[in-house]
């Protein structure tokens, strides 16, 4: 059965500081991978996706990037964080065909920008 | 664009009482449509789905039709517990090379006993 895992759970960071939360996903290969966030009081919003290896593309300019070293392996970085980068950072996985995949998601990484 | 509009929260009700959540929707061409839960402290996980106008989705006594002819599709359960407090998440799907999902913003539910 697959798998998805995320870390930390938590995490809190200077302003400034650099960032990198890891995902990885088992018992599937070649999968879509996302980021998402979601902040205090609003919905989730996608960050970045990845279709494979080395390709990633951002939904929304912004503090953040992404790389995929590895198959099943994505991870959200940033070289110096702000204030509103705080929020509930979620990673999810799906396969890639058909029109109504659905999106399997971690448990999610509470990141809190002090 | 596509967008997802639903419900205000957040939503109280006594164990036992009848739920719903409405839940709109703007979109090109056919989008699969779903509900997304989240429990205290997790990432969400999909309580039900319908792909094509008409289809109900169904799971833990939760129901939803797929209404293209209002662009709806309402989350509902006749009897909640305790249990099914959380947040829940309209969302709307295309495929495009990846799965491109938009999701509400969310409405939270909390069960009284």
């Amino acid at each position: 059965s697959q798998t998805i895992h995320q870390w930390p759970a938590t995490l809190v960071q200077p302003v400034g500081s650099p960032l990198s939360l890891e995902c990885t996903v088992e018992g599937t290969s070649n999968p879509n991978l996302y980021w998402y966030r979601q902040a205090a009081g609003r919905g989730l919003q996608l960050l970045f996706y990845s279709v494979g290896i080395g390709q990633i593309s951002s939904e929304v300019p912004q503090n953040l990037s992404a790389s995929r070293p590895q198959d099943r392996q994505f991870i959200l970085s940033s070289k110096k964080l702000l204030l509103s980068d705080s929020g509930f950072y979620l990673c999810a996985w799906s396969l890639k065909q058909g029109t109504n995949e659905k999106l399997f998601f971690g448990s999610g990484t509470q990141l809190s920008v002090l | 664009g596509n967008s997802v509009t639903q419900m205000e929260g957040p939503v109280t009700l006594s164990e036992e009482a009848f739920l719903t959540i409405n839940c709109t929707y703007t979109a090109t061409g056919y989008p699969s449509l779903f509900w997304y839960v989240q429990y205290p402290g997790e990432g969400l996980q999909l309580l039900l789905k319908a792909t094509k106008a008409d289809d109900k989705g169904s799971n833990k006594g939760f129901e939803a039709t797929y209404r293209k002819e209002t662009t709806s599709f309402h989350l509902e359960k006749g009897s909640v517990q305790v249990s099914d407090s959380a947040v829940y998440f309209c969302a709307l799907g295309h495929s495009g090379g990846y799965q491109k999902v938009t999701f509400g913003t969310g409405t939270k539910l909390q069960v009284i006993p």
